[in-house]
């Protein structure tokens, strides 16, 4: 079964509109991440996000433009706001497995596109 | 500051011959650890491998191999007899320890065709 999935896999968007993805993972873990990759380019950490306190974002990135909520362990959500045709890229949810399961877990993904 | 240096932004060999990724890090960490991901056609990223650094040992898993060199910061995929389905973006990855522990930085990424 699935350690960790995405909502929705992908959408497509107008420009102006906002976009909430949501992340389920499949165990209690206390830090997820959100992640961007713009076509063609690498993974760009947005921000990290702790259960009961604000999450904690990366340079470039604003809490207005990417609000995220963690209302659980084992859950959260990333919204895209107000977007704009830059804003089309991949984005994904990840954690850090404890032990033994050390590994990197990322989602699928979701594939964005702003028209 | 954290970065990681994947020099080689595409490669493309004939199946069956051996290929290397490269890769260099920084960090002012004396413990971390580093990743390689693969990312195909489909997108989602596969975990290949995580290496901590105290452990300097090589590591071959079936036709992958990974040569981890704390004296040239250097963490090099080697693929041997390479197929087909070895076509993918891999990316290089770190992860320093502390407070800041699993906060992945990302390599560029490096593209590899494999040709038939």
């Amino acid at each position: 079964s699935a350690v960790i999935s995405q909502k929705p896999s992908r959408d497509i968007c107008q420009r102006g509109t906002s976009l909430t993805i949501q992340c389920q993972v499949d165990s209690q873990v206390t830090m997820m991440f959100w992640y961007r990759q713009q076509p063609g380019q690498s993974l760009t950490l947005i921000a990290t996000a702790n259960q009961g306190s604000e999450a904690t974002y990366e340079s470039g990135f604003v809490i207005d433009k990417f609000p995220i909520s963690r209302p659980n362990l084992t859950f959260s959500t990333l919204t895209v706001s107000n977007m704009s045709p830059e804003d089309s890229s991949i984005y994904l949810c990840s954690f850090l497995g404890s032990f033994p399961r050390t590994e990197q877990y990322f989602g699928p993904g979701t594939r964005l596109t702003v028209t | 500051a954290q970065k990681v240096t994947q020099a080689q932004t595409e490669i493309s060999v004939v199946e069956k011959e051996d290929v290397t990724l490269d890769c260099v890090y920084e960090t002012r960490d004396t413990t971390y650890y580093l990743f390689w991901y693969k990312q195909p056609p489909s997108g989602e990223l596969v975990f290949l491998i995580r290496r901590n650094s105290f452990d300097e040992q090589n590591e071959i898993s079936g036709r992958y191999s990974w040569n981890f060199q704390k004296s040239t910061s250097s963490f090099n995929f080697t693929i041997t007899a390479s197929q087909v389905v070895d076509s993918a973006v891999y990316f290089c990855a770190l992860s320093e320890a502390g407070s800041s522990a699993s906060k992945i930085i990302f390599g560029s990424g490096t593209r590899l065709s494999i040709r038939p």
